[in-house]
């Protein structure tokens, strides 16, 4: 079976402009979540989806939105990019939102903002 | 707030050699615990996981106890391999919900010597 699936790979984009980031859960899995890793760091949680309900969001500012389709794949969206923004982002799956499930991880589409 | 802490690395060993990678948290009541592995250029990788007090996760030659007494989760390997070169994160996830995201810590880069 397929993993967690993530397009691009690899984005460049400048400051001001918008991205769009897309996932694919592993089949039969209905939550999502989103974290940003930067270089050196850990992930931070931005955003949970759950039946294509937000049912849990990070610290991070509105200018990150994200949406879960019918189908249960999800975009994250951010406007504005920062220099800051610079970063890999997560995607990870799981079957239901409760703690004890672990969540799957994609490989990531790594974002450079010049 | 939660927060994991985990040990600085690098941790540099000779192959062979016994592993002991240190892992302490912070939250109220009692999270399911996760340790998860990243190899270069990759997304993170579930390596063992435990959900209660006392529960021992293990996977691949590696261990980790849930002690909620110290509240630590450290992961343990009794010999390790070259190819267990890569950076490893500690996690929690908070039952509440389950609507918050997984809480890392800042990861462990660890390097086995041939």
């Amino acid at each position: 079976d397929a993993g967690v699936t993530q397009s691009p790979t690899h984005l460049i984009k400048t400051r001001g402009q918008q991205v769009t980031l897309r996932c694919s859960p592993i089949s039969g899995h209905k939550s999502v979540s989103w974290y940003q890793q930067v270089l050196g760091q850990g992930p931070q949680f931005i955003f949970q989806y759950y039946e294509k309900e937000e049912r849990g969001r990070g610290n991070f500012p509105d200018r990150f939105s994200a949406r879960q389709f019918p189908n249960y794949s999800s975009e994250l969206n951010v406007n504005a990019l920062l220099l800051g923004d610079s970063a890999l982002y997560l995607c990870a799956s799981s079957l239901e939102q409760e703690s004890n499930q672990p969540q799957h991880f994609g490989d990531g589409t790594r974002l450079s903002i010049l | 707030g939660n927060s994991v802490t985990q040990m600085e690395g690098p941790v540099t060993l000779s192959e062979e050699a016994f592993l002991t990678i240190n892992c302490t948290y912070t939250a109220t009541g009692y999270p399911s615990l996760f340790w998860y592995v990243q190899y270069p250029g990759e997304g993170l990788q579930l390596l063992l996981k435990a959900t209660k007090a006392d529960d021992k996760g293990s996977n691949k030659g590696f261990e980790a106890t849930y002690r909620k007494e110290t509240t630590s989760f450290h992961l343990e390997k009794g010999s390790v391999q070259v190819s267990d070169s890569a950076v490893y994160f500690c996690a929690l996830k908070r039952r509440r919900g389950g609507a918050d995201g997984l809480t890392f810590g800042k990861g462990t880069h660890l390097i086995i010597q041939p």
